[in-house]
């Protein structure tokens, strides 16, 4: 069974800091890895999409990087603002069929708090 | 492009009463999944929808929680009796399809407080 754990539970820091999340997952057999934000009483919104074959993505000042073969990812956020605060989920997708088709095993997140 | 619906955006109810939510997926998209988030923990599948027929249910408390999507567009979710362990935000999410590839769009979320 897949399991999906996220380090730190929750980070402070100062506005313009350079941070990373991290994420790890037991079963390397991922067809890819995504990163989520969830803001207080708002759904989840995808941030970057890392195919199981991809080493990293990049969104502006956003980084995510996979290694699949240790079972890690990291987010890297650039010059964090205020805004960044939120929850960060990541998730995995397996590379299985039957039921387990399309199904996202997540993480508990990182309560981000960037203060100015 | 309208995004994911959902509705009540809160619900608080005692325990042992029933509870109904409802969501509405973006046009076309064939799959819809409901989660359960708990505080501080990540959203957790409790079914899958490709159309209207389930692909996956095996994390949902049968006993207790039903889900229908009869048409292959809206669906609802139902907790009768609720228990304080409901108390969660439920999410609902659509993709094109169920295929791997397929990214899931997430509505706002429903949460519940069963007292």
């Amino acid at each position: 069974k897949q399991e999906v754990t996220q380090i730190p539970a929750a980070l402070s820091v100062p506005e313009g800091e350079n941070l990373v999340l991290n994420c790890s997952f037991t079963d390397s057999a991922i067809y890819n890895l995504q990163w989520f934000r969830q803001d207080p009483g708002k759904g989840l919104t995808s941030l970057l999409l890392i195919q199981s074959s991809q080493r990293e993505q990049t969104s502006g000042r956003l980084n995510a990087s996979l290694d699949k073969s240790s079972g890690r990812s990291t987010l890297y956020i650039a010059a964090s603002q205020p805004g960044d605060s939120a929850t960060y989920l990541c998730a995995v997708r397996p590379n299985a069929g039957g039921t387990s088709y399309g199904k996202l095993t997540f993480g508990q997140g990182t309560i981000l708090t960037v203060h100015p | 492009e309208a995004g994911v619906a959902q509705s009540p955006r809160y619900k608080i109810i005692e325990k042992r009463q029933s509870v109904a939510f409802w969501c509405n997926p973006i046009s076309g998209h064939a799959t819809l999944y409901w989660y359960q988030q708990i505080l501080g923990q990540g959203p957790k599948l409790l079914i899958q929808f490709q159309n209207n027929g389930v692909v996956d249910d095996s994390q949902l408390p049968k006993d207790r929680f039903s889900a229908e999507r009869l048409k292959g567009v809206d669906s609802t979710l139902k907790i009768q009796p609720a228990k304080l362990e409901d108390s969660a935000v439920y999410l609902c999410a659509s993709s094109l399809t169920r295929g791997r590839s397929n990214e899931q769009f997430f509505g706002p979320g429903t949460r519940l407080t069963v007292l």
